[in-house]
C-alpha cells in the first residue's frame, strides 16, 4: 500500500463549480500535512498547510481527520487558473528534520 | 532571491555514463532533498540531508549517491546511468519543523538512452 494515496483524476469541472479532492495516508505517526499545487512542467509549490481544526484560504478549504487518516481539499467557485495537479503531502518526521512523502497527485481541469 | 537553483535543466546521457546534478539554495535552510518524478508514480524521495554533514536514503536510493558539500549545496550523482533513471529530478530545501514549507528548484529533465 502506498504511504499517501490520491484519486489521480482527471477531474473535469466547469468554471464556478465546487470540487473536492481526497487523500489517505497510512502512517499514523505522520506529523504534518500539506496540499501542493503543480502546474504542467513546473515545480510543486505550497498551496496550503492542513491543520487539525481545518483551515480556509479564500476559495480553498483543507480538512484533516487523524482518526481516519484522511485529508481533503475543497475548491469553491473554480477558476480556469485552478487547472493544475494537486499533491497531497505528509511529513513523516517532526522536530529536527522533515521527511515529506507526496501522493501521486490529482489532476484538475477547469473548463470554460 | 534565487531560492533553489539546480543544474542542468536538460541532459541526455548514454547508458553507463555518469553525471552529477547540482543544487544550491540561498535561504539558509538546514534540510535538502532530491526527488524524482515519473508519470503515475508521483514524487519519490531519493535522498535527503537533514543538516550539513548528514545524508539519508529515501524511498528509491539505488543507483544514486549524494553529497552535502556545505549548507548551501546538495548534489546528486548517477555513477552509471540506466534507462530506468530517465525522469524529472527536483531538488528542494526546507527549514526543519512541522509547518515549514519545502521549496523546489525548477527541475532537471534527464533522458538516458
Amino acid at each position: 500500500r502506498k504511504e499517501v494515496e490520491q484519486d489521480p483524476g482527471p477531474f473535469n469541472v466547469p468554471e464556478g463549480a465546487t470540487v473536492a479532492f481526497n487523500c489517505t495516508y497510512s502512517n499514523s505517526a505522520s506529523q504534518s500535512f500539506f496540499w501542493y499545487r503543480q502546474d504542467c512542467r513546473k515545480e510543486p509549490k505550497l498551496l496550503m498547510s492542513v491543520y487539525s481544526s481545518g483551515n480556509e484560504d479564500g476559495r480553498f478549504t483543507a480538512q484533516l481527520n487523524r482518526a481516519s487518516q484522511y485529508i481533503s481539499l475543497l475548491i469553491r467557485d473554480s477558476k480556469l487558473s485552478d487547472s493544475a495537479t494537486y499533491l497531497c503531502v505528509v511529513n513523516l518526521l517532526g522536530g529536527a528534520t522533515n521527511k515529506l512523502i507526496f501522493g501521486t497527485g490529482t489532476l484538475l481541469a477547469v473548463q470554460p | 532571491n534565487a531560492g533553489v537553483t539546480q543544474t542542468p535543466k536538460f541532459q541526455v546521457l548514454k547508458t553507463g555514463q555518469s553525471m552529477t546534478l547540482q543544487c544550491a539554495q540561498d535561504m539558509n535552510h538546514n534540510s535538502m532533498y532530491w526527488y524524482r518524478q515519473d508519470p503515475g508514480m508521483g514524487l519519490r524521495l531519493i535522498y535527503y540531508s537533514a543538516s550539513e554533514g548528514t545524508t539519508d536514503k529515501g524511498e528509491v536510493p539505488n543507483g544514486y549517491n549524494v553529497s552535502r558539500l556545505n549548507k548551501r549545496e546538495f548534489s546528486l550523482r548517477l555513477e552509471s546511468a540506466a534507462p530506468s533513471q530517465t525522469s524529472v529530478y527536483f531538488c528542494a530545501s526546507s527549514e526543519p519543523g512541522r509547518g515549514n514549507t519545502i521549496y523546489f528548484g525548477e527541475g532537471s529533465w534527464l533522458t538516458v538512452v
